[in-house]
């Protein structure tokens, strides 16, 4: 399966920060990954997916210019969350889907 | 888009008994049906998962069955055990495509 690398694992920030997510593919060149977010007690719910090259495709709901996403290669993708408020707090997850979905660690944002 | 349907929200069950948590989908086109079991703070692990081509899958204590007609299927855990405690999740896709998760189970087994 594909073995795939999320950092940071935790982050504190203060409101107003902007604060990057990485996601690598270690041994799968990943054209597409994607995105989810899961607030507490809650499922996992898809932001946008990620496309090699070009731009992400965002969820309705999702503010693209808040949550900036590249994918400049084949084994990496960045979410960036801009301007971080306290409502942005929550557990971040990447996942390539070779075949079926493997997640990375997951990324906890808390935001002051 | 797609919609999923997970049932029940908690459940408690004593150990060695069997536990059924069953989903519901809206997308006849979904074609992909996997089960995450999540422990708290960590990633959703794959624990079984079904294709649409196949009724049932079984590995060891747990079984996925899988009714297309009725767009439902059902994760089953028998002989469970207090590690099995968790959440647990269904979700949905169209191969290659992004998951659509149900709200999840709150699996509690106590000894």
């Amino acid at each position: 399966g594909a073995v795939v690398s999320q950092h940071p694992s935790w982050v504190i920030c203060k409101s107003g920060t902007s604060v990057k997510i990485e996601c690598r593919s270690l041994d799968f060149q990943a054209t597409t990954m994607f995105w989810y977010r899961q607030f507490p007690k809650q499922s996992l719910m898809l932001m946008a997916t990620s496309n090699e090259g070009s731009k992400a495709t965002y969820e309705q709901g999702v503010e693209k210019d808040k949550f900036l996403i590249n994918h400049a290669s084949l084994t990496l993708s960045t979410l960036t969350v801009t301007s971080a408020h306290p409502e942005d707090s929550s557990f971040y997850i990447c996942s390539v889907t070779p075949n079926i979905q493997y997640f990375g660690a997951g990324t906890r944002l808390s935001v002051l | 888009g797609e919609n999923v349907e997970q049932h029940p929200s908690t459940l408690s069950v004593q150990e060695g008994d069997s536990a059924v948590i069953k989903c519901t989908y809206s997308d006849s086109a979904s074609n992909y049906f996997p089960w995450y079991k999540q422990e708290l703070g960590k990633r959703p692990q794959l624990i079984i998962d079904i294709r649409s081509n196949v009724g049932e899958k079984k590995d060891q204590r747990i079984a996925v069955t899988l009714n297309k007609t009725a767009k439902h299927f059902s994760l089953h855990i028998t002989e469970t055990q207090p590690e099995d405690s968790a959440v647990y999740f269904c979700a949905v896709s169209n191969s290659g495509y992004a998951l659509n998760f149900g709200k999840g189970t709150s699996l509690l087994v106590t000894p």
